[in-house]
């Protein structure tokens, strides 16, 4: 199994909802990452975890709030966002160690929208 | 993570092969260079990577420049599927490190 899924596909959410976005892989990675992507822009990091532990947060508001509860499963909570994070949000994995080709699986994104 | 320059958009007839170019010129000697692609509203896509060597895969071929300044990914006989953005990214090749994307080059497949 090389896929990663992403659960919702889509999302619409107000400013004052808290909702999950869900991510899941099981070939075994040990690291995990969400993107950003804004419209007709590349993806942008936003955080990495490495055997579950927060690696890299790369400066993202605290209403971005991300969750690894185990080695397949990554999180993201999100509270009071604003219209600007409106943006298809991309989960990845890959091996964490050295070693092999080290490519990034992503999955199919959730496109948020916020009203 | 060093700096990739591509060409912003690019046209290919399909069934020729299409060559896309990236310069690296920043490299450093523990860096690979990686490709990816995007077709329109899906996750980005491994194609291929390589360190100085040249490298083939089912999908693609990477030639490296000998001063490894710059690289060509090669589509053999593209197909209108291979209508996509394709990020050039240079980064070390193992731990989990992030991917830094660049623009791209936007690559269209004529009938």
């Amino acid at each position: 199994d090389t896929e990663v899924t992403q659960t919702p596909k889509h999302l619409v959410m107000g400013m004052t909802n808290k909702k999950s976005l869900k991510c899941e892989q099981h070939m075994g990675h040990r690291a995990m990452y969400w993107y950003k992507q804004k419209a007709k822009k590349p993806p942008e990091l936003m955080f990495v975890y490495s055997y579950e532990k927060l690696s890299i947060n790369e400066s993202v508001p605290s209403r971005f709030s991300p969750e690894c509860p185990n080695s397949s499963l990554l999180n993201l909570h999100l509270h009071a966002l604003q219209p600007e994070d409106s943006a298809l949000y991309l989960c990845a994995s890959s091996q964490s160690s050295g070693g092999g080709t080290n490519e990034q699986f992503f999955g199919p994104g959730t496109r948020l929208t916020v009203l | 993570d060093a700096k990739t320059t591509q060409p912003p958009s690019m046209d290919c007839a399909e069934g020729r092969a299409a060559n896309l170019p990236c310069n690296h010129s920043t490299i450093s000697g523990n860096e690979y260079v990686y490709w990816y692609r995007q077709i329109h509203s899906q996750g980005p896509q491994y194609i291929i990577h390589g360190l100085k060597n040249n490298e083939t895969n089912e999908m693609a071929s990477l030639i490296i420049t000998e001063d490894r300044k710059s690289s060509t990914l090669i589509l053999p006989h593209a197909t209108l599927r291979d209508t996509a953005v394709y990020y050039c990214i240079v980064r070390v090749g193992w731990g989990a490190q992030k991917l830094v994307f660049g623009q791209g080059t936007r690559l269209t497949i004529n009938p």
